[in-house]
């Protein structure tokens, strides 16, 4: 168990619907990654975020929105759903000082957009 | 910009024998470079990684890799592979906003 907690496990939706994933990151990590893995296009990083604030930017389409909140939780919101968003969306988070530089993932939300 | 290659869509290795993965890297600076791993259906697995000093790093599950700055690679190896490593094993590289970019993967198949 990495102890980055991901909610739902898997999501059903329909085109053009839209989704909320929640990702509670690892007691005392400040950094939460996003990540989408589809067959096709392997691991793409979407968005990071730091402490509350947008720290980088990866491919994110401008349907897809992130935010940090107080807590450190994190949730990736996703609309005007498309058939090729369905996909794996993974949560990692980390420490990020000088030696502890390695991310934990969270077991990821399965979306399939029907 | 900082990235990683994974030349081999998968590996197949017999059980008992030593395995490798190979990962190139090309990046500006001092490289932070990590192996994960995942299970069919799980999430990414941290495997090891290399941040400086010692070039050969020993990481969970009895991997190793080796940090070879002269032919920028990174190679995950093991001695005596067994039929449970069989996976997809990604390579990484953090990049100057401290964020993973993943190699494509490579699929591991160890037959008994």
């Amino acid at each position: 168990d990495s102890g980055v907690t991901q909610t739902p496990k898997h999501l059903i939706t329909a085109t053009g619907q839209r989704v909320t994933l929640r990702c509670s990151p690892r007691s005392g990590d400040l950094s939460v990654y996003w990540y989408q893995q589809s067959l096709d296009q392997g691991l793409q990083f979407l968005i990071q975020y730091y402490n509350g604030e947008e720290r980088a930017k990866g491919n994110i389409l401008e349907r897809f929105s992130a935010q940090q909140f107080p807590d450190l939780h994190s949730e990736l919101n996703l609309s005007s759903l498309e058939l090729g968003d369905s996909a794996l969306y993974f949560c990692a988070s980390s420490v990020l000082d000088s030696q502890n530089t390695e991310a934990f993932f969270g077991q990821g939300t399965r979306l399939t957009v029907v | 910009a900082q990235s990683v290659a994974q030349p081999e869509d998968q590996v197949n290795v017999a059980e008992g024998n030593p395995l490798t993965v190979k990962c190139t890297y090309s990046v500006s600076g001092n490289p932070y470079l990590f192996w994960y791993v995942q299970y069919p259906n799980r999430g990414l697995q941290f495997l090891l990684k290399y941040i400086t000093g010692d070039n050969l790093v020993k990481g969970s599950y009895g991997f190793e890799a080796e940090f070879n700055k002269s032919q920028t690679s990174f190679h995950l190896k093991k001695p005596s592979a067994l039929v449970s490593d069989s996976a997809l094993y990604f390579c990484a590289v953090r990049d100057n906003t401290d964020k993973l970019i993943f190699g494509t993967g490579t699929r591991l198949q160890v037959f008994p």
